[in-house]
């Protein structure tokens, strides 16, 4: 994933808001995704947001969108310990079939 | 209801030997991807059926790798001649037709001694 960039590391306290950023290249991507993935678990899918969005909020979720920069933002809001994950931001490609590309993963530390 | 699942979940093998790995998908989705996740890494996409038929294999490193879904269901990764590069956990995730949403299954840890 050379093209999806993130930082390695946020550690914040319970109860602030948490914004996790993430970088891609290709302009031709139509969605972008955020995956959580837990210790020794699988990719738990938190959010999506079309090309064409710039906001998307589900929950204690907003996504941002600066396509014009290809910067995607996830924001958690009145984060717990429970949110403690690696977060991954992913693009998809195609209009059918998403062939995701996915950064190297933001580990989310939330101290009590 | 039940969502993908891969056995087993942890493998170890000696170098050079042949292992499968099984995903379950949701039931009713059509779609199937395999990704392989090494240490400190995101995924990296393998292969994605559409129904029984490979449509993109573009992720398999090389020819030790071949995977199958011959009912459209059940997919089986097959990995022949292991070397310890291969290891890492692979992923699978299944989408219904439209692909927008995929689930992940928890993987499998394969270790190649």
């Amino acid at each position: 994933g050379e093209d999806v960039e993130q930082s390695l590391f946020l550690s914040v306290r319970e109860g602030d808001s948490s914004v996790i950023n993430c970088t891609y290249t290709d302009s031709s991507s139509t969605y972008l995704y955020w995956y959580k993935q837990e210790p020794g678990a699988g990719l738990q899918l938190l959010t999506y947001i079309f090309s064409n969005m710039d906001m998307k909020q589900d929950q204690r979720l907003t996504v941002l969108l600066n396509k014009k920069d290809k910067h995607l933002s996830l924001r958690i809001a009145d984060t717990q310990t429970g949110d403690s994950a690696i977060y991954f931001c992913a693009r998809g490609k195609n209009t059918g079939f998403q062939k995701l590309v996915f950064g190297t993963g933001t580990r989310l530390l939330v101290s009590p | 209801g039940a969502g993908v699942s891969q056995t087993p979940s942890n493998k170890v093998t000696e170098k050079g030997k042949y292992v499968e790995l099984r995903c379950d998908p949701i039931s009713g989705h059509t779609a199937l991807y395999w990704y392989r996740q090494s240490l400190g890494q995101g995924p990296e996409f393998l292969i994605y059926f559409q129904g029984t038929g490979a449509a993109d294999d573009s992720g398999l490193p090389n020819d030790r790798f071949f995977a199958v879904r011959p009912e459209g269901s059940v997919s089986t990764l097959k990995i022949q001649r292991t070397e310890r590069g291969d290891s890492a956990v692979y992923l699978c995730a299944s989408s219904l037709t439209s692909g927008r949403e995929q689930y992940f299954g928890p993987g499998t840890r394969l270790t190649v001694t």
